[in-house]
């Protein structure tokens, strides 16, 4: 069964940083792109970034851009979200995403992202 | 970047009924278009991909159409577990982009 678990989530203040991991199981995690989703509570879904199964390929949202970083170590299984310079519209529950060439196929559970003094 | 439309905003229909959603795109898109249903307190589930094809487990009710910047998303006899919250996506270009919604609601 795939598996995506995400963590690393909690209250951080404005300025701050945080980590999120993402660790994939039930398949070959090195064979497959990667992304960040994110969705703030009752609102729509936004792409954070993502990363190619090499990654050779990253990309980020306008809205991260210069203040998030995404890296994966296919040897563990992992993918990561590194956060910079939080603000309070960074708030949200990410989500990793499996992705098939064709859509994203899996999804975890999310992470809640919660920046605030 | 390119924007995706979803319309309507909130779609009420009976159960027993088709319902139709629509999305836009504000370019072509080819045919690199999904559809994800999301229910209240779960992440998005893939249904569509490739415009046209029904991912693993879904069921034949559920059909889309189009591409290029035109798609639709076709559910011909809605049953209780259908009614979500409905997302497209664009996966064509990178920044990767989705729409803001449908609720399909009961009515």
């Amino acid at each position: 069964e795939v598996q995506l678990v995400e963590s690393g989530g909690g209250l951080v203040q404005p300025g701050r940083s945080l980590r999120l991991s993402c660790a994939g199981s039930g398949f070959t995690f090195a064979d497959y792109a990667v992304h960040w989703v994110r969705q703030t509570p009752g609102k729509g879904l936004e792409w954070v970034g993502g990363i190619s199964w090499n990654s050779v390929s990253i990309g980020y949202a306008d809205s991260v851009k210069g203040r998030f970083s995404i890296s994966r170590d296919n040897a563990k299984n992992s993918l990561y979200l590194q956060m910079n310079s939080l603000r309070a519209e960074d708030s949200a529950l990410y989500y990793c995403a499996k992705d098939i060439y064709n859509g994203f196929e899996s999804w975890g559970q999310g992470t809640l992202v919660t920046v605030s003094s | 970047e390119i924007v995706m439309t979803q319309f309507p905003a909130t779609l009420s229909v009976s159960p027993g009924e088709r319902a139709t959603l629509s999305c836009r795109a504000s370019q072509s898109v080819s045919s690199n278009l999904a559809w994800y249903q999301q229910k209240r307190g779960q992440a998005p589930r893939l249904v569509i991909y490739g415009a046209s094809s029904r991912a693993t487990g879904v069921p034949a009710r559920f059909s889309g159409r189009g591409s290029g910047t035109e798609f639709t998303l076709t559910i011909s006899s809605l049953q209780s577990e259908d009614f979500a919250v409905y997302y497209c996506q664009q996966y064509n270009y990178w920044p990767i982009t989705f729409g803001q919604g449908t609720r399909l609601e009961i009515k």
